[in-house]
């Protein structure tokens, strides 16, 4: 039971490239989220996932989009990365909303 | 939206101590308030929550407070050990559309002095 699977762990971009981070859970929980982490801003949520085939947009939504490709996978894409962008991101999953998350162990981004 | 605010930013106590961290949330019809711990460079993980129905929860040397008419809640850790060092952070989700899109409050780092 490995929880909550992220990749990359680290990635380095440049201005302009697009990039796909993958999450994948094993606890066949319903809901799923994308945080990003700043430092002093606490976790920001980018996209929330309730159930397979739905997704909603959170507090940062901006330059990302999300694909809940199956029950187990929910994907964020950065199409053109830009500086403002560099954080740690992470992923989550919980039974539904509103219950425990579980995270993932997060992706390293930076963009030049 | 849901707005937490968190105090304070940073918090030193000496083993042994108590620790209080305070979050304060905007949004009335908010009903479910967890508490994260995230030790350096790993990833947050959830130590207790509580749901509008309840005033105040206990797990051996945490708890949390909630009081909703003043619209704020608490963290209590007692006899505070080294090993209780990390960053903590409130949430907070209200009923309707948004429910289950937890809004985090800035954090606090917590540490625990030998």
């Amino acid at each position: 039971n490995a929880g909550v699977t992220q990749t990359p762990k680290f990635q380095v971009l440049k201005t302009g490239q697009s990039m796909t981070l993958q999450c994948a859970q094993d606890m066949n929980h319903n809901s799923m989220y994308w945080y990003r982490q700043d430092p002093g801003m606490g976790l920001r949520l980018i996209y929330y996932s309730a159930s397979e085939g739905t997704t909603d947009k959170g507090e940062v939504p901006n330059g990302y989009n999300v694909s809940r490709l199956n029950k187990r996978e929910f994907s964020l894409r950065l199409e053109s990365a830009a500086p403002s962008q560099t954080s740690v991101y992470f992923c989550a999953s919980s039974i539904a909303g509103a219950e425990k998350l579980f995270f993932g162990s997060g992706t390293q981004l930076s963009v030049l | 939206g849901e707005n937490v605010e968190q105090h304070p930013s940073t918090l030193s106590v000496q083993e042994g101590d108590s620790a209080v961290i305070k979050c304060t949330y905007s949004d009335s019809a908010s009903n479910y308030f967890p508490w994260y711990k995230q030790e350096l460079g790993k990833r947050p993980q959830l130590i207790i929550d509580i749901r509008s129905n309840v005033g105040e929860k206990k797990d051996q040397r945490i708890a949390v407070t909630l009081n909703k008419t003043a619209k704020h809640f608490s963290l209590h850790i007692t006899e505070t050990q080294p090993e209780d060092s990390a960053v903590y952070f409130c949430a907070a989700t209200a009923p309707g559309a948004s429910y289950g899109k937890l809004t985090f409050g800035q954090g606090t780092i917590l540490t625990v002095h030998p």
